[in-house]
């Protein structure tokens, strides 16, 4: 099973950021993101398609339908640079996205 | 809050084994509430799961690393271990223990990660 992700998108600060995360039936599964800054471990953002973990800001969410998961960042603020990945739970395996580098011009 | 810390060498020797702990505060690790998962991360590249633990030792590994890799818990010392047999420099990556809440149905997602564990494999 595979997920495929954008390997870069780009945003303005303060408009709206868009992850795309594709797999087939996608949307049969719950898919969870992780934020990951350099040097650092990945962080929890978005699980079981829409929920935000403890201290993430509500400009985050994430929906899922279809063949395709989808991370949204609104007000996108130089903080949010970083990469993401996706991940779902397929055929007994974890299963995650390449990762797509967030930048914030 | 719990908090996950690996622990190892850095640096293996190709063919050897490599062993790293991953050890957990307060008293999760026995509990029934949690999976415990090894995720390695190749230099510059993205996440790869090797598999999980769960408290009573029951194990499910990644098939493209199964024939290599064992897990194991020790609930006495708040930790569980990954062993990866006969190494070689494509096993170079940094590699993370995480959290992940049971369910019966999937291993869903992973909401607390230790810092992170560089192992290089020297030939």
């Amino acid at each position: 099973y595979q997920l495929t992700q954008p390997p870069s998108v780009s945003v303005s600060p303060g408009q709206t950021a868009t992850i795309t995360c594709s797999g087939d039936k996608m949307g049969d599964k719950y898919a969870s993101w992780y934020q990951q800054k350099p040097g650092q471990s990945p962080v929890l953002v978005i699980y079981q398609d829409n929920k935000r973990p403890s201290g993430i800001p509500e400009r985050v969410s994430g929906s899922n339908s279809g063949n395709t998961a989808t991370l949204t960042i609104s007000g996108t603020q130089a903080i949010d640079e970083a990469d993401y990945y996706c991940q779902a739970w397929d055929s007994s395996l974890v299963v995650f996205g390449g990762g797509t580098k967030l930048t914030v011009l | 809050q719990v908090q996950l810390q690996e622990s190892g060498p850095g640096l293996v020797k190709a063919s050897q084994t490599l062993s790293l702990f991953c050890i957990v505060s307060g008293d999760y690790i026995s509990s029934a509430d949690y999976y415990w998962s090894w995720i390695r991360q190749h230099p510059g590249k993205g996440l790869e799961w090797i598999g999980y633990i769960y408290y009573g030792g029951s194990t499910y590994y990644s098939p493209s690393l199964k024939s290599r890799v064992t897990m194991s818990i020790d609930t006495s010392k708040k930790r569980f271990s990954l062993s990866l047999s006969s190494v070689t420099a494509a096993d170079t990556a940094v590699y993370y223990c995480a959290r992940s809440p049971y369910s019966s149905l999937r291993l869903d997602y992973f909401d607390y990660w230790g810092q992170g564990a560089l192992v290089t494999v020297s030939s």
